[in-house]
C-alpha cells in the first residue's frame, strides 16, 4: 500500500515556467489538500477537495490552481511560477473533510529562480 | 479565523518528560490534532481530541480543555528519535486543518 505519492521529489524551476505537481492516492480517500510549508510560517493550506469534482480555495491560492478529475488524482498546478512560490509542498488525504485524520505525501522541494 | 499559538523551540533531555503547550481561538471548534514531523520528512499524525480530558497513547498523551481553549502533548521516557517538530492543527466545522507553526523539541544525551 502506497499511501500518498507525489512527484517531482524536488524541482528547480525558471520564473515564469508553468509546473504541476502530482499528488495520487490509493486509499479511496474523499477529501484532498494541498499545503505549503515555509520556514517560520508553518503549513498554510493552498486549495483543497472535499470529494472527486469539488475544489475550494484555502488561506494561500493566489497563484495556483487545481483539479480532481477522480478520486485518486489532485494535481495541483503553478501558471506562471515567481520565487515566492518556493516552498515545500505536502498533498494529504482524509475520509472526509473536516475532523478526520489527515494522511501526508512525502512532499515536494521546489526552487523557483 | 483561527489563531494557534505554541512555543517556538523546547530543548529535553534523552529519558525525561516533556510537555508541549497549544492555545487557540476560534471561531468554531471541531477537534485538535497533534502531528510529529522529522527534518525532510511529511508530518505524521499523533493524537486527536475532541472532548475535554487526557488521551494516552504509548509515551504520548495529548489534553485538551475547550473551555480555556488549550491543549498540550506530553511525551515521556524522552528518546533521541523524538528529536522533530511537534504540529498542533485545530479544525473548525469546515473543511481543513489549521496549523500552528509547530515546536522544535530538541533531545540532548
Amino acid at each position: 500500500i502506497a499511501g500518498i505519492t507525489q512527484a517531482p521529489t524536488s524541482q528547480i524551476l525558471a520564473a515564469g515556467r508553468r509546473m504541476t505537481l502530482r499528488c495520487t492516492q490509493d486509499m479511496r480517500h474523499n477529501a484532498m489538500y494541498w499545503y505549503r510549508q515555509d520556514l517560520g510560517l508553518g503549513l498554510r493550506l493552498i486549495h483543497y477537495s472535499n470529494t472527486a469534482g469539488t475544489t475550494g480555495k484555502g488561506e494561500v491560492p493566489d497563484g495556483y490552481s487545481v483539479s480532481r478529475a477522480n478520486t485518486d488524482d489532485f494535481p495541483l498546478t503553478l501558471a506562471s511560477a515567481v520565487p515566492s512560490q518556493t516552498s515545500v509542498y505536502f498533498c494529504a488525504s482524509s475520509d472526509s473533510s473536516g475532523a478526520d485524520t489527515q494522511y501526508f505525501g512525502p512532499g515536494t522541494r521546489l526552487t523557483v529562480l | 479565523g483561527q489563531n494557534i499559538d505554541q512555543p517556538t523551540e523546547m530543548t529535553a533531555t534523552e529519558g525525561a518528560i516533556v510537555q508541549i503547550n497549544c492555545t487557540y481561538q476560534t471561531s468554531g471548534f471541531n477537534g485538535l490534532f497533534w502531528y510529529q514531523q522529522h527534518a525532510g520528512e511529511a508530518p505524521t499524525f499523533l493524537s486527536y481530541n475532541v472532548l475535554d480530558g487526557l488521551e494516552e497513547k504509548g509515551r504520548f498523551s495529548s489534553f485538551l480543555s475547550r473551555s480555556k481553549g488549550y491543549s498540550y502533548l506530553l511525551l515521556k521516557e524522552l528518546q533521541m528519535k523524538d528529536s522533530a517538530s511537534y504540529l498542533c492543527a485545530v479544525t473548525d466545522s469546515g473543511y481543513a486543518l489549521n496549523f500552528g507553526k509547530g515546536t522544535s523539541l530538541l533531545v540532548t544525551p
